[in-house]
């Protein structure tokens, strides 16, 4: 059973928001990612993070943030939600190495209004 | 990082072993071999992983062209609950970012009853 877990599931907001999705694990893993997913589609990184104060921007450009104060918490902030960010968001873990499984949460759906 | 291919679609019987065929021709040798699947509405999960040589566990078998341009990923006896999505990725040294952790639009696998 995965240690990892993301709130709320499922978020409806209005435009101009701004929105805060949660992801903690409790598996002390230095690595964590978030993906963002439209439905039928494939998984995109937009942001990882090696370890505490380490954060990098992923292979799709997101307006999304991310910080990473505590190894087990690695929260995504929009500053301003708009409709363009409806959307699936998954957070991931892993240990550090090419030989080692990551672990997903099971999303955050997103629907700005 | 290295790419992968695989089919769009397959489909297998219930109760029947399934061939989920994966090439990934530009290979270097450090890469090693994943693969995860997500099930509908689900976060990816990790099914196995190789370097080399054929592996098993619980979950499927992984077994690995001499050459290591390509992979397969064999079910033994496919059940309803395998019906999903299975990707196939390459972990490798990328100089910098999420190790590979980089997904395509991998396999939709259809059980039928």
């Amino acid at each position: 059973e995965a240690d990892i877990y993301q709130t709320p599931r499922y978020l409806v907001i209005g435009t101009g928001k701004k929105i805060t999705l949660e992801c903690s694990q409790t598996m002390g893993h230095d690595k964590m990612y978030w993906y963002q997913q439209d439905p039928g589609m494939e998984l995109h990184l937009i942001h990882y993070s090696y370890g505490v104060n380490s954060t990098e921007k992923g292979d799709l450009s997101s307006e999304s943030t991310v910080s990473r104060i505590r190894t087990e918490h690695f929260p995504l902030t929009l500053e301003s939600a708009r409709p363009s960010h409806t959307s699936q968001y998954l957070c991931a873990s892993s240990e550090f190495g090419r030989a080692t499984e990551a672990f997903f949460g099971q999303g955050t759906r997103l629907t700005v209004v | 990082d290295a790419k992968t291919t695989q089919p769009n679609s397959m489909e297998s019987n219930e109760e029947e072993p399934v061939h989920l065929p994966c090439n990934h021709s530009t290979i270097s040798g450090t890469d090693y071999i994943h693969w995860y699947r997500q099930l509908p509405s689900q976060g990816p999960e990790y099914v196995i992983h190789g370097l080399t040589s054929n592996v098993n566990n619980r979950m499927a078998s992984l077994a690995i062209a001499e050459d290591r341009k390509s992979s397969t990923l064999i079910l033994h006896r496919a059940t309803l609950r395998d019906a999903a999505v299975y990707y196939c990725i390459l972990r490798g040294y990328s100089g910098g970012g999420a190790d590979g952790l980089t997904f395509g639009k991998g396999t939709h696998l259809i059980i039928q009853p």
